[in-house]
C-alpha cells in the first residue's frame, strides 16, 4: 500500500484563491519532504525541499512567497498555493526518502500526486 | 552539471515484443540511478534502482535494467511486453547523500499494440 499519501488528488479554483495540499507520511517518520511539479507531458521538476522544524530551500526560481511549504510534525507536511492562477495549473506531486538507506541513496517514496486546476 | 537523457519521447511496442527504453546520464562522479514508472494520473511507483552493487538490476513486473558505466547508461528493458506496461517511465539519478535532489529525465511514453 501507498507510504505516501496525498490529499487532495483534484482540486479547481477559481484565480486568486488559495490552495492547500497535504503530504503525509503513513507508518514511518519524514523530517525531510521533497515537493515537485510535473507540467503536461513533461518530467518532474523539484520545486523545494520541506525540513521539519525549519524553513524549506526552494529551488532556483521557485517563488517561496506563492508556494508557501510547512513541515508541522515528522510526518506532514503542506504545500499552499497563495493566490493560485492558471499558470499554477499543473500536477504537484510530494515524496520523502525511504528510510535511511534512502536518505543516503536518494531513493524517494512518492505520493499519488495532486492535479491543480485554477479556471 | 549531471543530467540524465532519456532517447524517445514515445515508444510503441506491440504486445509480447521486447521493450527498450534509454536513458544516459552525465556525472563527475558515480551516480544512483532509478526508473520509475507512472500510470495516467498516479504518482510514481519504484521500478528499479542502481545503488553500486550489481551493475545488472532487476525490477518489477520484469523489468530490469544494466548499470554500464563505461557508457554511461542505464536502459530498461524487458523481454516481453504486457498491456498493462503502458505507461510513463522516467529515468532518475542522485548522486548519494543529498536527500532528494532527484534529476528526473524529460521521460518516455510506452504504447503497448495488441
Amino acid at each position: 500500500g501507498a507510504v505516501v499519501s496525498q490529499h487532495p488528488s483534484r482540486v479547481i479554483c477559481k484565480s486568486g484563491t488559495s490552495v492547500k495540499i497535504e503530504c503525509r507520511s503513513l507508518d514511518f517518520q519524514a523530517t525531510t519532504m521533497f515537493w515537485y511539479r510535473q507540467f503536461p507531458k513533461q518530467s518532474l521538476m523539484l520545486m523545494a525541499t520541506s525540513n521539519e522544524g525549519s524553513k524549506a530551500t526552494y529551488e532556483q526560481g521557485v517563488e517561496k512567497d506563492k508556494f508557501l511549504i510547512n513541515h508541522a510534525s515528522l510526518t506532514l507536511s503542506t504545500l499552499t498555493v497563495t493566490s493560485a492562477h492558471p499558470e499554477d495549473s499543473s500536477f504537484y506531486i510530494c515524496s520523502a526518502p525511504r528510510g535511511v538507506a534512502g536518505q543516503a541513496t536518494g531513493e524517494l517514496f512518492f505520493g499519488e500526486g495532486s492535479r491543480l486546476t485554477v479556471l | 552539471a549531471q543530467s540524465v537523457t532519456q532517447l524517445g519521447s514515445h515508444v510503441s511496442v506491440s504486445e509480447g515484443a521486447l521493450v527498450l527504453l534509454r536513458c544516459n546520464y552525465s556525472s563527475s562522479v558515480p551516480p544512483y540511478l532509478f526508473w520509475y514508472v507512472q500510470y495516467p494520473n498516479q504518482g510514481l511507483q519504484l521500478l528499479l534502482k542502481y545503488t553500486s552493487a550489481a551493475t545488472l538490476v532487476k525490477g518489477i513486473n520484469g523489468f530490469e535494467a544494466e548499470f554500464k558505466k563505461s557508457e554511461t547508461s542505464f536502459h530498461l528493458t524487458k523481454p516481453s511486453a504486457h498491456m498493462s506496461d503502458a505507461a510513463e517511465y522516467f529515468c532518475a539519478v542522485t548522486f548519494g547523500g543529498s536527500q532528494g535532489n532527484l534529476i528526473f529525465g524529460k521521460g518516455t511514453k510506452l504504447s503497448v499494440k495488441p
